[in-house]
Order: C-alpha cells, then sequence, then structure tokens
C-alpha cells in the first residue's frame, strides 16, 4: 500500500469554526490532491499540488484553502466550517510521469454541526 | 471540461454470475485515461483497472474487464464470476494524459455493487 496517511480520521466540529485536515506521504510523489465524496456526486477535486508550494483550484474550491510547506505534507483548510463542508474528504497523490494511478488515504469523515 | 456519468446508481448480481457496470465520458482530448475504482465499506479507494486511451485493446485483470468504446466514448467493466468480495461502491473515473493535467481525475457518481450468495 502507498503510504499515505490522513489525519484526523473522523471529526465533528461546530458551524463557524476553522478545521484543518492533514495528509502525510512518504512515496515522494510530487502530486497531492484534495477530493470531497457526496452521495450522488461521486469524487470531486478541491484542490491539488504540483509541488511544494505550487497549488491550484479544483472544481469545488470555495470555502477551501490548501498548503503545501513540504514534499510530503497537504493541508487542506476549512476557515469557517459550514455544513454544506459535512462530507468525506480524502487526500491523493499520484507521481508526475508515466501513466501511474492516484493513491488514496483512508479518508476522513468530517461532521459540521 | 470533461464529465463522467454513470447512469446506474444501483446493481445487483448472484454469486458466480457475471455483471456489466456502465460509463460513459464526455472529453475533447484525444489522449487520456479511464480507470475504475472499487471502495469497500472500508473506505478505501482501490484501483481495479486502467485503460489507456490509445490502446485499442480492451484491458482484462483477472475476473474484471472492460469494454472501451472510443468513439461512443464509453468505458464499461465486465465482472465475471462475482464474488461476495466484490459487493462495494465502483467509480469510474477519467484523466487526461496531458502534463499540464497534473493528473487530476474527473469521477462519476459512482455504482453500489450489491452480490447475493
Amino acid at each position: 500500500d502507498a503510504g499515505i496517511t490522513q489525519s484526523p480520521r473522523h471529526k465533528v466540529t461546530e458551524t463557524g469554526t476553522p478545521v484543518t485536515l492533514r495528509c502525510h506521504q512518504t512515496e515522494n510523489h510530487r502530486y497531492m490532491y484534495w477530493y470531497r465524496q457526496d452521495p450522488g456526486h461521486g469524487l470531486r477535486l478541491i484542490h491539488y499540488s504540483y509541488g511544494v508550494k505550487d497549488t491550484d483550484k479544483g472544481e469545488v474550491s470555495d470555502g477551501y484553502s490548501v498548503s503545501r510547506s513540504k514534499t510530503e505534507d497537504f493541508l487542506l483548510t476549512l476557515e469557517s466550517a459550514t455544513s454544506s463542508q459535512t462530507s468525506v474528504y480524502f487526500c491523493a497523490i499520484s507521481e508526475s510521469r508515466g501513466h501511474t494511478e492516484a493513491f488514496f488515504g483512508q479518508g476522513t469523515r468530517l461532521t459540521v454541526v | 471540461a470533461q464529465t463522467v456519468t454513470q447512469s446506474q446508481p444501483e446493481m445487483s448480481v448472484q454469486e458466480a454470475e457475471t455483471v456489466t457496470l456502465s460509463c460513459t465520458y464526455d472529453t475533447s482530448e484525444s489522449d487520456y485515461y479511464l480507470f475504475w475504482y472499487k471502495q469497500p465499506p472500508s473506505r478505501q479507494m482501490i484501483l481495479v483497472i486502467r485503460q489507456e486511451a490509445y490502446k485499442q485493446q480492451n484491458a482484462t485483470e483477472n475476473r474484471f474487464s472492460v469494454n472501451f468504446q472510443k468513439a461512443a466514448k464509453s468505458f464499461s467493466l465486465k465482472i465475471s464470476d462475482s464474488q461476495l468480495g466484490d459487493a462495494a461502491m465502483y467509480f469510474c473515473a477519467y484523466r487526461d494524459a496531458g502534463g499540464t493535467s497534473y493528473g487530476k481525475l474527473t469521477f462519476g457518481q459512482g455504482t453500489i455493487l450489491t452480490v447475493h450468495p
């Protein structure tokens, strides 16, 4: 299994509070991603990174920010959590060359009450 | 933008039988990759099979095979000799082959597969 660790695995937070999810990889892959999974929508891309300090928005980036100060860590921050951000969040990694697939973390279930 | 559509929210199959999950996609690109991922109740995303668009031959992995119809933009997954462990959510996913795509995936909505003993 690819070395990807997400933390926390579960979190319940209150509306309006900031939340940070962490993704840590030991594979030295260049690309990292944050997706959210919701019923009826599959997985949708929130933000992605193509290198240290290089990030860009995905399909559903409103209300989220990211940072990548080291190759191995990619942080997702909800500045002020809302109930619509209740979801399962997945981190993924992939190589920058070749035809390799993405490898996924175990997911974080976030509930905003 | 690319889109991926899985029109079957749920499917069921008897153990040892064959089932086909459907996926269609829309893209203006000629070079891309298609994937089927399996998500069991553990929530782990597991790659089942991959297809490169430039390859005419359909990919196969043991009991799993695809029917890739590039002109029709269709990418179905066939599971033969279904087993109880195949029960899961299955996602179809698309990825541009170009370097500036940065490996981003576009997913379908998912199909829940139930396997009956």
